[in-house]
C-alpha cells in the first residue's frame, strides 16, 4: 500500500549525463518535496511544489530542476550530474495545511559513473 | 549553519530498557517537531511529533519530551525492542504558513541488544 512511490530504486548514470527521478502519490497531497540525502548527512531540501507554485531552496544547484505536471507525478531533473550529486534522493508529500507530517518514498539511490 | 543537531551518531541499549535520543535546535523560530525512523533501504517514516504549545507527547512506548528554554527535544522509547533498531532523525519547521518545510538533523543509530 506504497503511498509516495519513487522509480527507479536505484538509477546508475555517467558523469554529465541528464538524469530523471519519479516521485508519484496517491495521497492527493497538495506538497511535494525533494531531498537530498548524503551518505550519514541529514536530508537536505533542495525544492518543493505547493501545487504547481515551485520553491526553490537558495543554496540548490541550478543543475537540479524539477517538474511536476500533475496532483501525482514530480520529477527531478539533474541537467549534468557530477560525482559530488551522487546520494539518496527522497520525495515527500503533506498536505499543505498546518503542522503536518511529510510521507516519504524509498528514495532513489543515485549512483554516477 | 547546522539548526537542528543530534550530537550522537550512535545508541546501544538492551533489550526492554529505555533509549533517549537527543536533539538540539538554534532557531527560537521552530514551533513544529517530528521525529522519524528510517531503515536500510526505506524512506524516513514518521513515528512522533509535538508542538511548540506543549512539553510532552505520548504514542504507545514512544514519548517526545520539548524544552523550549533550552531548545531541547528528546524521544523516549519504553520498553526498546530489537525491531527499534534503526536511524532516528528529528525534524523541525517554523510555522504552518511555511508549508511545512523541515529542517533535519544528522540522525542517531539505535541498536537494541537482544
Amino acid at each position: 500500500d506504497a503511498m509516495v512511490i519513487q522509480n527507479p530504486r536505484y538509477q546508475v548514470t555517467q558523469f554529465g549525463k541528464p538524469v530523471t527521478l519519479s516521485c508519484s502519490q496517491t495521497l492527493n497531497h497538495n506538497v511535494m518535496y525533494w531531498y537530498q540525502q548524503k551518505s550519514s548527512q541529514a536530508p537536505k531540501l533542495l525544492f518543493h511544489y505547493y501545487d504547481k507554485d515551485f520553491n526553490n531552496e537558495a543554496d540548490t544547484p541550478d543543475n537540479f530542476q524539477s517538474r511536476r505536471p500533475n496532483t501525482s507525478f514530480c520529477f527531478l531533473d539533474i541537467r549534468s550530474p557530477g560525482l559530488g550529486d551522487a546520494a539518496m534522493y527522497l520525495c515527500a508529500t503533506t498536505e499543505g495545511r498546518g503542522n503536518q507530517p511529510q510521507h516519504f518514498g524509498d528514495g532513489t539511490r543515485l549512483s554516477i559513473l | 549553519d547546522q539548526q537542528v543537531k543530534q550530537n550522537s551518531p550512535s545508541l546501544s541499549v538492551q533489550e526492554g530498557r529505555i533509549s533517549i535520543l537527543n536533539c538540539d535546535y538554534t532557531n527560537s523560530m521552530f514551533d513544529y517537531f517530528l521525529w522519524y525512523k528510517k531503515y536500510p533501504a526505506e524512506g524516513p517514516t514518521f513515528l512522533i511529533s509535538i508542538s511548540s504549545i506543549k512539553d510532552k507527547n505520548e504514542d504507545g512506548r514512544f514519548t517526545v519530551f520539548l524544552n523550549k528554554s533550552a531548545k531541547h527535544l528528546s524521544l523516549h522509547i519504553v520498553p526498546s525492542q530489537p525491531g527499534d533498531s534503526a536511524v532516528y532523525f528529528c525534524a523541525a519547521s517554523a510555522g504552518s504558513g511555511n508549508t511545512g518545510k523541515l529542517i533535519f538533523g544528522q540522525g542517531t543509530t539505535l541498536q537494541v541488544k537482544p
